[in-house]
């Protein structure tokens, strides 16, 4: 079966313009997270959505968004980048919830200039 | 604040060789994760333990889920070049929401022919 599929792969931004994710779980995965991976934070949590419901945020800023479609697609927005948000954003599906593990995509290796 | 702490940062060592990498926490997790990362691509999920004590393995890999659930090891036997990667563990919040895996910073294995 087809993997988490992230778009794009690669993206380059300018301070301040805002940008959008998308990712495509497994099918059958209705759970869908998102992580920021940088060098020095290692993985943070960003959110979690589950049949088109937000239920878990981490700590970070309003400017991180996300939703999820009645297909269990879900795409996140960064809005008003900022140099810092340089990372590799990393999408991860489950079908039985995240004590089972995950599928991870290859994420989208985003880069703020 | 859950925090996973991840030793050794990182392990340079000869094919052949054994090595152990922990995964440690003041928290309990309801479930530990061990993953393997390459680079420009996401984690790949190696093996989940829920049980305390429990001991799973994974050809030359053995992990381990320590008696209280707070701390986990991995530990290869006759390690080969094909084991290089970024290994990380994640725990699963005990009572927590879905979605939050705790990730550790990670071990960067190097294994030289």
């Amino acid at each position: 079966k087809a993997g988490v599929t992230q778009t794009p792969r690669y993206l380059i931004k300018t301070r301040g313009q805002q940008v959008t994710l998308s990712c495509s779980p497994i099918s059958g995965h209705r759970s869908v997270s998102w992580y920021q991976q940088t060098p020095g934070q290692g993985l943070q949590f960003l959110f979690e959505y589950f049949s088109e419901t937000q239920r878990n945020k981490g700590n970070f800023p309003g400017r991180f968004s996300g939703r999820q479609f009645s297909n269990s697609r879900s795409e996140m927005n960064v809005s008003t980048l900022e140099l810092g948000d340089s990372a590799l954003y990393l999408c991860a599906s489950t079908q039985t919830g995240s004590d089972y593990g995950y599928t991870f995509g290859s994420g989208t290796r985003l880069t703020v200039v | 604040t859950q925090l996973l702490e991840q030793s050794p940062q990182f392990l340079s060592i000869q094919e052949g060789e054994n090595l152990t990498v922990y995964c440690n926490s003041s928290s309990v997790f309801s479930s530990l994760q061990w993953y393997r990362q390459e680079p420009g691509e996401g984690p790949v999920l190696l093996v989940t333990v829920v049980t305390g004590g429990e001991v799973k393995k994974l050809k030359r890999l053995t992990f381990q889920f320590g008696d209280a659930r707070k701390d986990s090891s991995l530990h290869i036997t006759a390690a080969q070049p094909g084991d290089t990667g970024l290994y990380l563990c994640a725990g699963a919040p005990r009572g927590g929401s879905q979605g939050n895996l705790i990730f550790g910073k990670g071990t960067k294995l190097s294994v030289k022919p």
